[in-house]
């Protein structure tokens, strides 16, 4: 079966600029989560939806938010975008988040802020 | 300080080599333990998950986790060129965060022929 799929795979915005990632997640996999991967940070947790709902937020500022659709499928936004934003930024699906399920990670996009 | 500490290397060996690759946390809470692979230009790839203390084994990866030490390792027999990669550890409470993982920094690893 498919995987979870980002797009786009790279992306290269400016300053103050905005943009739009999307993640489409497993087939049948109805939690999504995101991360931000940066060489001197690590993986650092985002946020998480299920039913389309915020069910827990990382400590990231109010420029970075996302939703859910009623297919599951997920898009995070940043917005006036700064040159710290520049990472790989990861999407994970799971089952559901009532217990333990394994988070399966698409391939990231490649964001770059010049 | 973070909540989950992890030694970046990076860390070489020779083919066959037992190797070793640790965590420390802070967070008590902490109750659901994994160990993720991730190849260059890749996202994470789950290799092991352990629930609370004790040992569980795969093949030639075995992971341990001490909650008294809030300690967990990742130990890998016969390391071969291709488990060359970054190894994350990850854990979580569980409760209303199965889906909110704390990452240690990753321990980049490489195996030479």
């Amino acid at each position: 079966k498919a995987g979870v799929t980002q797009t786009p795979r790279y992306l290269i915005k400016t300053r103050g600029q905005q943009v739009t990632l999307s993640c489409s997640p497993i087939s049948g996999h109805r939690s999504v989560s995101w991360y931000q991967q940066t060489p001197g940070q690590g993986l650092q947790f985002l946020f998480e939806y299920f039913s389309e709902t915020q069910r827990n937020k990382g400590n990231f500022p109010g420029r970075f938010s996302g939703r859910q659709f009623s297919n599951s499928r997920s898009e995070m936004n940043v917005s006036t975008l700064e040159l710290g934003d520049s990472a790989l930024y990861l999407c994970a699906s799971s089952l559901a988040p009532n217990s333990y399920n394994e988070q399966f990670f698409g391939p990231g996009t490649r964001l770059t802020v010049l | 300080q973070k909540e989950v500490e992890q030694d970046p290397g990076p860390l070489s060996v020779p083919e066959g080599a037992i190797v070793s690759l640790n965590c420390t946390y802070s967070n008590s809470a902490f109750q659901y333990f994994m160990w993720y692979r991730q190849y260059s230009r890749k996202g994470p790839e789950l290799l092991m998950y352990t629930y609370s203390s004790g040992n569980k084994e795969d093949g030639r990866f075995t992971a341990q986790v001490d909650k008294s030490s809030k300690y967990i390792s990742l130990f890998i027999r016969d390391s071969q060129p291709s488990d060359s990669a970054t190894y994350l550890c990850a854990m979580t409470p569980g409760g209303t965060s199965y889906g909110k993982l704390t990452f240690g920094q990753g321990t980049i690893l490489t195996v030479h022929p």
